[in-house]
């Protein structure tokens, strides 16, 4: 199964950018980076994904590094309705499982 | 869209008897998922599906637990008989081709 790296924890004050580090070195060429999020209790969300170039959407961006062995999530202007664990992957096959390591617990605060 | 849908929300069973968790994925989606959440294990996948058919059941932790897809907008996950350590929420989630979408969950408590 493919692994990733992330750390367990990281605190953001309120307002900061929050920049999620993921290393995933064993990621092949035609896999995509996902990233995705477990507040307390909810289902996990979708955030974002990509393939090689950088990625913006309304909730956050995606930066891949030019190896694609690691990437960044980055949520612009934190709040304290983004704390929640936050999950990155790239599975085999587009649509194929999903396992999920331990995340990082990001705590936003005032 | 109403999104992926599972019930019951919440389930409260003695041990020993049947539950019987229930989703119904996306509309054109054709991959579904079961996972399991607990604190000690975190979310595990426990089966999933890919056009209705069983893809992987190798995180099912016993022959208590059985899932069926009978068509493409059903699932069903059966324990029995249920046990006090199968308290857990467990999420359903479907797929086409990119995005995965998670429904609520089912919170499972067996006393």
């Amino acid at each position: 199964d493919a692994k990733t790296t992330q750390p367990p924890s990281m605190d953001c004050a309120e307002g900061r950018a929050a920049n999620l580090p993921c290393n995933h070195s064993t990621i092949s060429g035609n896999e995509y980076v996902y990233w995705y999020r477990q507040i307390h209790s909810q289902g996990p969300q979708y955030i974002i994904h990509g393939l090689k170039n950088n990625e913006t959407n309304e909730m956050a961006s995606l930066i891949i590094t030019e190896d694609r062995k690691s990437s960044t999530l980055i949520l612009p202007h934190a709040t304290l309705r983004d704390t929640a664990v936050y999950y990155c992957f790239h599975p085999r096959n587009q649509g194929g499982k999903l396992i999920f390591g331990q995340g990082t617990e990001l705590s936003v605060k005032p | 869209d109403a999104g992926v849908i599972q019930s019951p929300r919440h389930e409260v069973t003695e041990m020993g008897q049947e539950v019987t968790l229930r989703c119904k994925p996306i509309s054109g989606h054709n991959s579904l998922f079961w996972y399991r959440q607990t604190m000690m294990r975190g979310l595990e996948l426990l089966i999933y599906f890919n056009n209705n058919v069983p893809i992987d059941d190798s995180g099912m932790p016993e022959d208590r637990f059985s899932a069926k897809m009978p068509n493409a907008s059903f699932s069903t996950l059966k324990i029995q008989p249920s046990e006090p350590r199968d308290s857990a929420v467990y999420f359903c989630a479907s797929s086409r081709i990119y995005g995965y979408t998670f429904g609520s969950g089912t919170r499972l408590t067996v006393v």
